[in-house]
């Protein structure tokens, strides 16, 4: 299985701040790379696929790139309602792995 | 808007059995690839199983195949998984999710339900 490791695992910033997360695969898997949000207690929710593409209704601040085996998730302007846990997944292969989720908290 | 909706959740002993069912509606539910995807208490997320829109396919992660069976009602617009012989590692929020047409990413969850597997 490929497996992917997210960095880092928590993070404080506070509203306004420009943040980055990172994911990287043991593999490369081309540009099959999702983002999710999650917020407590909810379901996940696709905020970007195909590694750069932003799901319909996700709001521009969020940005994907990345390629191979590296890639990122930019958040330019953290809003309040931004801050959750973040998963990258792998699509590339069976089974669609998961990195272990990037705890973004308010500083 | 689209909703997936489970249930079937609840507390079973370590050996026994549960079936949790997913209530589809808004999409055409006849042209996706459907999916459990599982979270353990304060864990990531687990990719448990897929099934192809017409049922004829199903993948199963290792953890799970031979216990765990996916199936669908596309009449009825529900998707189901029948879990056998359950450990307490099974213990997880169960998510159903839509694939994307593309079979790439899931796009719609449900709320998920909580099977707990103890004694």
């Amino acid at each position: 299985d490929i497996q992917m490791t997210q960095s880092p695992s928590s993070l404080s910033a506070s509203v306004g701040d420009r943040v980055t997360i990172t994911c990287r695969a043991s593999q490369s898997i081309s540009s099959c790379l999702n983002w999710y949000q999650q917020k407590p207690g909810k379901a996940p929710k696709l905020l970007i696929y195909g590694a750069s593409n932003l799901q319909s209704g996700v709001p521009s601040r969020f940005s994907g790139s990345g390629s191979g085996t590296d890639f990122t998730l930019t958040i330019s302007s953290l809003q309040p309602e931004d801050f959750a846990t973040y998963h990258c997944q792998q699509c590339y292969s069976v089974p669609g792995t998961f990195g272990q989720g990037t705890k973004l908290e308010i500083k | 808007e689209v909703q997936l909706v489970e249930s079937g959740g609840g507390l079973v002993q370590p050996g026994g059995s549960l079936r949790l069912s997913c209530a589809a509606s808004e999409f055409t539910f006849s042209r996706h690839w459907m999916s459990w995807v599982r979270q353990a208490p304060g864990k990531g997320l687990e990719w448990v199983a897929n099934i192809k829109p017409d049922g004829s396919e199903k993948y199963y992660a290792d953890s799970v195949r031979g216990r765990f069976t996916i199936s669908r009602d596309n009449a009825e617009k529900s998707l189901h998984l029948q879990m056998n012989s359950l450990r307490a590692e099974d213990t997880a929020v169960y998510y159903c999710a839509r694939v994307t047409v593309a079979g790439t990413a899931w796009d719609y969850w449900g709320q998920g339900t909580l099977v707990t597997v103890s004694s």
